[in-house]
């Protein structure tokens, strides 16, 4: 079966640095994606993985261990309105580019 | 999100009526979906249209029915609306042959039904 896991809930300070784990079992793989969503808003996009290795963007930096099916997404230099939820998703290969989405981690930023 | 626009941004139903939530997109894509939020789990996909005319099912199509008549809009119809339909609704977006492109959302209809 196809499923994501990743932790529900975390509390971080603010200035520290935090990072947040996916794993995943799919029937297929064509990448990996991080979304972040405030309370009330859309997702928005962080990043993209499909080969194995760090990927950095400024502040956000995401990781992916395909054997695995491990992912994490590494937030630096913590500020309050970094306070959402952080959604793992992994496109299928399937007609569609269908996307499995986890339930979420709601990170609290604490100063 | 510039691109994606859903109507409406709200709604209350009482249960058994009939709704229709309309998602817009400017942005010439092939691909588009619709999901459903609910608290504690991610979004699964309801239906999706990988370009005009078509239509398949997701992962929870059950009461729900799409339509794609024109590229630009993906219709997704409530026939007799239930409490369990309550949730927030996204409508997404995905260009053809940009397997690493991520999804455009939509700003989400809220949808109770009592």
């Amino acid at each position: 079966g196809q499923n994501i896991d990743q932790p529900t809930e975390m509390t971080a300070t603010e200035g520290a640095i935090v990072q947040i784990n996916c794993t995943y079992q799919t029937s297929g793989f064509n990448g990996l994606f991080w979304y972040q969503q405030h309370a009330g808003e859309a997702p928005t996009f962080l990043s993209y993985n499909v080969l194995d290795g760090l990927e950095e963007k400024g502040r956000f930096s995401s990781f992916l261990s395909r054997s695995k099916g491990y992912s994490y997404l590494l937030l630096k230099e913590l500020q309050m309105k970094d306070s959402a939820s952080y959604l793992c998703a992994v496109r299928g290969i399937a007609g569609g580019f269908k996307t499995i989405f986890g339930a979420g981690t709601r990170l609290f930023v604490k100063a | 999100n510039a691109g994606v626009t859903q109507t409406p941004k709200f709604r209350v139903l009482k249960t058994g009526q009939s709704m229709t939530l309309l998602c817009a997109q400017d942005m010439n894509h092939e691909y588009m979906y619709w999901y459903r939020q609910d608290p504690g789990m991610g979004l699964r996909l309801i239906h999706y249209s990988v370009g005009e005319g078509t239509t398949a099912k997701g992962e929870v199509p059950d009461g729900y029915n799409v339509s794609r008549l024109k590229k630009q809009n993906f219709l997704l119809g409530l026939e007799s609306a239930a409490p369990s339909q309550t949730s927030v609704y996204f409508c997404a977006t995905l260009g053809l042959g940009v397997s690493n492109q991520p999804q455009h959302f939509g700003d989400g209809t809220r949808l109770s039904i009592l």
